[in-house]
């Protein structure tokens, strides 16, 4: 079976410090990668997706970036951190296209972050 | 483009009432619908689903019908229950899309 996990859980970061997060997949080989931010009691914003190794397509403009070094493996950074980076990080897979008859995403337990 | 309307939240109920959530959608094509739950702190889990219209999506007691004529997809639950506190969200995928559209979540409280 397939499994998602994020690390790390929790993180408290100074303004204008990196980030990095990680998000891996056991269980399946070249899914699509999604990163999500949740921020306090708002609805999902999907961030950025790959459907491949180095392929990464951004759906808002910020200073975060994602990258894709292997094929299970899906990083989310920044070089300086912003206080209105806070919130909660998903990540998410889901089949690729040329093997899916569904959509849905399966998402890892998130990582929550504070931007003090 | 695409996209999905929920209800607005909080909605706080009593343990055994019955539970609706609203879920409209715009959207090109024929979109399979989708269900997820969050529970507090947690990621979230897809709770059911229906990929064409007049399916009924199922799980732990709640039950949704993709509805075309009125482009809906509403959450039901017969009898809820304290741990069925959460925040719902309806998504819709459409064609060929690679991304879910998600509506802004519905807080539920249920009050023992």
């Amino acid at each position: 079976s397939q499994t998602i996990h994020q690390w790390p859980a929790t993180l408290v970061q100074p303004v204008g410090s990196p980030l990095s997060l990680e998000c891996t997949v056991e269980g399946t080989s070249n899914p699509n990668l999604y990163w999500y931010r949740q921020a306090a009691g708002r609805g999902l914003q999907l961030l950025f997706y790959s459907v491949g190794i180095g392929q990464i397509s951004s759906e808002v403009p910020q200073n975060l970036s994602a990258s894709r070094p292997q094929d299970r493996q899906f990083i989310l950074s920044s070089k300086k951190l912003l206080l209105s980076d806070s919130g909660f990080y998903l990540c998410a897979w889901s089949v690729p296209r040329k093997f899916r008859f569904s959509y849905e995403q399966y998402f890892g337990p998130g990582t929550r972050l504070t931007v003090t | 483009g695409n996209s999905v309307t929920q209800m607005e939240g909080p909605v706080t109920l009593s343990e055994e009432a019955f539970l609706t959530i609203n879920c409209t959608y715009t959207a090109t094509g024929y979109p399979s619908l989708f269900w997820y739950v969050q529970y507090p702190g947690e990621g979230l889990q897809l709770l059911l689903k229906a990929t064409k219209a007049d399916d009924k999506g199922s799980n732990k007691g709640f039950e949704a019908t993709y509805r075309k004529e009125t482009t809906s997809f509403h959450l039901e639950k017969g009898s809820v229950q304290v741990s069925d506190s959460a925040v719902y969200f309806c998504a819709l995928a459409s064609g060929g899309a690679q991304k879910l559209v998600f509506g802004q979540g519905t807080r539920l409280t249920i009050n023992p």
